[in-house]
């Protein structure tokens, strides 16, 4: 068990349209991390949030943004979707001192699907 | 520019065999380096994590080396099992680097009965 549990599992959708992927960490995990993982590529780090603030950015496309919230859930946006989009979306939490990164904890992904 | 190359890009081998990957980076100034092991569809498990100063770290059947001037690593997998089957990864971070590891796009293991 990494602690951290993303939803929804799987997603389809159309071209152009919006989707959230939601992010829960263990409780009182203040750091979460998102990724992204094309078919047969590396994943690519988008965003950190650190206790509700954002701490270091990604390659991260100006169509997407994240936000933690209170409850230190956090939430992936992607917008004006495109085929491209299509991907695994990994968050992850880590035990690292002060939100630094320390051992990462994934989460089973998000896996998008863009027709 | 930072990078982690990995090879080979895929291997097969049989069950109860060994086999070794490898990972060279350019990442700079070196922080640390990771391997995590991905099983198809799912989230990247830690095996390893080695600083500057660590050449070997073991894990069970895995085992991984660093050689911080040469900017090489090796992961060993000794008696291999089905269960192995998955991808591996090797991650660098550099010092300062908060939240942006450099992931290598890892290495496809297969492992036949």
């Amino acid at each position: 068990d990494s602690g951290v549990t993303q939803t929804p599992k799987h997603l389809i959708t159309a071209t152009g349209q919006r989707v959230t992927l939601r992010c829960s960490p263990r409780s009182g995990d203040l750091s979460v991390y998102w990724y992204q993982q094309s078919l047969d590529q590396g994943l690519q780090f988008l965003i950190q949030y650190y206790n509700g603030e954002e701490r270091a950015k990604g390659n991260i496309l100006e169509r997407f943004s994240a936000q933690q919230f209170p409850d230190l859930h956090s939430e992936l946006n992607l917008s004006s979707l495109e085929l491209g989009d299509s991907a695994l979306y990994f968050c992850a939490r880590t035990v690292g001192h002060k939100g630094n990164t320390g051992e990462l904890f994934f989460g089973e992904g998000s896996r998008l699907t863009v027709l | 520019k930072n990078q982690v190359e990995q090879s080979p890009q895929s291997l097969i081998i049989l069950e109860g065999k060994n086999c070794t990957l490898q990972c060279n980076y350019t990442v700079s100034p070196f922080s640390n380096l990771r391997w995590y092991k991905q099983d198809t569809g799912r989230g990247p498990v830690s095996l390893t994590i080695m600083t500057f100063s660590e050449n070997t770290k073991s894990n069970g059947r895995y085992t991984a080396t660093l050689d911080a001037d040469t900017k090489q690593s090796s992961l060993h997998i000794t008696a291999s099992q089905l269960s192995d089957s998955a991808s591996y990864i090797c991650v660098v971070s550099a010092v300062g680097s908060q939240g942006n590891l450099i992931f290598g796009k890892g290495t496809k293991l297969s492992v036949k009965p």
